[in-house]
Parts: structure tokens; C-alpha cells; sequence
């Protein structure tokens, strides 16, 4: 089976502007998750979809939003960016079926970068 | 709230010994414990989880991993490590509790170093 592919897997961005991220989960899995990885803050969850609902969300500001579409495949969107949003993201895939005990898959991220 | 801590930044090991990255949670009912490792400029990779039953898992690529519930940790062990182990090892809780929500809180990670 292919692995989460994310795309792009870099960009580079000047403040103000917005940016949108795609992922591909695992064929089969229904269950989409949104991390953001840097260096002072480490992994932060971002949010969860689930049969293209929002099922959870982290401590991020409303500029980050996403979606999930029937396929599965989700995009997350970062408006009016800052210097700050500069980071690793990563999406993970899993099952969704298995509740607590699903593993999550991750991608190879986007690298973002804010100038 | 839930949280993990990995108190080493980084570990260092000579190829050929046994290695241990260290992990312990903090969960308001039982755990759901995850290992994954990151490669530079890579995504994580899953290597084990525990989610109940014996207390040592095993999991990908050698390593296995010990769950004590008395001193609330999950170290992560191989037997002899590998140069190609260097990597950043993150340790992951999901809370039982935690109702209906997948996501994992992640600890700040340990660096691997194997010396050849």
C-alpha cells in the first residue's frame, strides 16, 4: 500500500499570504490528523477529520482551518501568515475504525517556510 | 490533561551495545503508549505501540519496548544498536479517557547518536 503523501513537500511564503497543504492518507483509512512541528514547540496537534467532519481541534488560531473531502484526502490552510508559522507539517492517516487503539501513519510533511 | 516526558535530549551509544531512550506519561486513566522515530527531513515512523496486555512490545526494526504502570514510563530498548538507529526517537500518549479524540500529545523527543 502507498504511504501518506503530502504535497507540497516545500514552500516558501512571505507574511500576509496564504498558503494550502494537501494529503493523501492510506487507501482505506478515513481518519485525517494535522501536526505542526518546530523546533521551540516540538509536535502540537492542529486538528482531526473524520469522514469529513471536524472531530477535534488543537490551541491554533482561527487562521488555520482544513477540510476533508469524500475521498478522504484533506487540506489544511493557513491565512495571513506569520513569521511564526514557519514549520514542519505533518499529516497522519489511520483507520479510524479502532478508536483509542488506532496507530497513526505520517506523511514526509511540508516544509513552510515564512519570510 | 495528559502529557509525556522524554528527559534525555540526547542519548549516546556505541554500535554493538544495548540502548534505552527513556519515557514516562502522565494520563488520568489508562494509557495508550506510542514509539515513533523521525530521519532528517522525513515524516515520523511508527515503530510500536502498547495498548494492553504484556507489558514488553515488541516492534519494528529490533526495538521493544517496556511499560511499567507503578513508575508511569515506556522505555524504549534495543539489545545492540546500529549506527542507521541515529535518529530523533518521539514517545506519544493517547489517554483512554480522552473521549473520541485520536490525536496524540508527543513528547519533546531524544536524539540518538550511535557511534561506529
Amino acid at each position: 500500500k502507498a504511504g501518506v503523501t503530502q504535497t507540497p513537500r516545500y514552500l516558501i511564503k512571505t507574511r500576509g499570504q496564504q498558503v494550502t497543504l494537501s494529503c493523501s492518507p492510506i487507501s482505506g483509512h478515513r481518519s485525517v490528523s494535522w501536526y505542526q512541528q518546530t523546533p521551540g514547540q516540538g509536535l502540537q496537534f492542529l486538528f482531526e477529520y473524520f469522514s469529513e467532519t471536524q472531530r477535534n481541534k488543537g490551541n491554533f488560531p482561527g487562521r488555520f482551518s482544513g477540510r476533508q473531502f469524500s475521498n478522504s484526502r484533506s487540506e489544511m490552510n493557513v491565512s495571513t501568515l506569520e513569521l511564526g508559522d514557519s514549520a514542519l507539517y505533518l499529516c497522519a492517516s489511520s483507520q479510524g475504525l479502532a478508536g483509542r487503539t488506532d496507530t497513526q501513519y505520517f506523511g514526509p510533511g511540508t516544509r513552510l517556510t515564512v519570510l | 490533561a495528559q502529557s509525556v516526558a522524554q528527559p534525555e535530549d540526547q542519548v549516546n551509544v556505541a554500535e554493538g551495545n544495548p540502548l534505552t531512550v527513556k519515557c514516562t506519561y502522565s494520563v488520568s486513566g489508562n494509557p495508550y503508549l506510542f514509539w515513533y522515530v523521525q530521519y532528517p527531513n522525513r515524516g515520523l515512523q511508527f515503530l510500536l505501540k502498547y495498548i494492553t496486555g504484556d507489558n514488553l512490545v515488541k516492534g519494528s526494526y529490533g526495538f521493544e519496548a517496556e511499560f511499567n504502570k507503578s513508575q508511569t514510563s515506556f522505555h524504549l530498548k534495543k539489545p545492540s544498536a546500529l549506527v542507521s538507529d541515529s535518529a530523533l526517537y518521539f514517545c506519544a500518549v493517547r489517554d483512554i479517557f480522552y473521549t473520541g479524540r485520536r490525536a496524540l500529545t508527543f513528547g519533546s523527543g531524544t536524539r540518538l547518536q550511535v557511534q561506529p
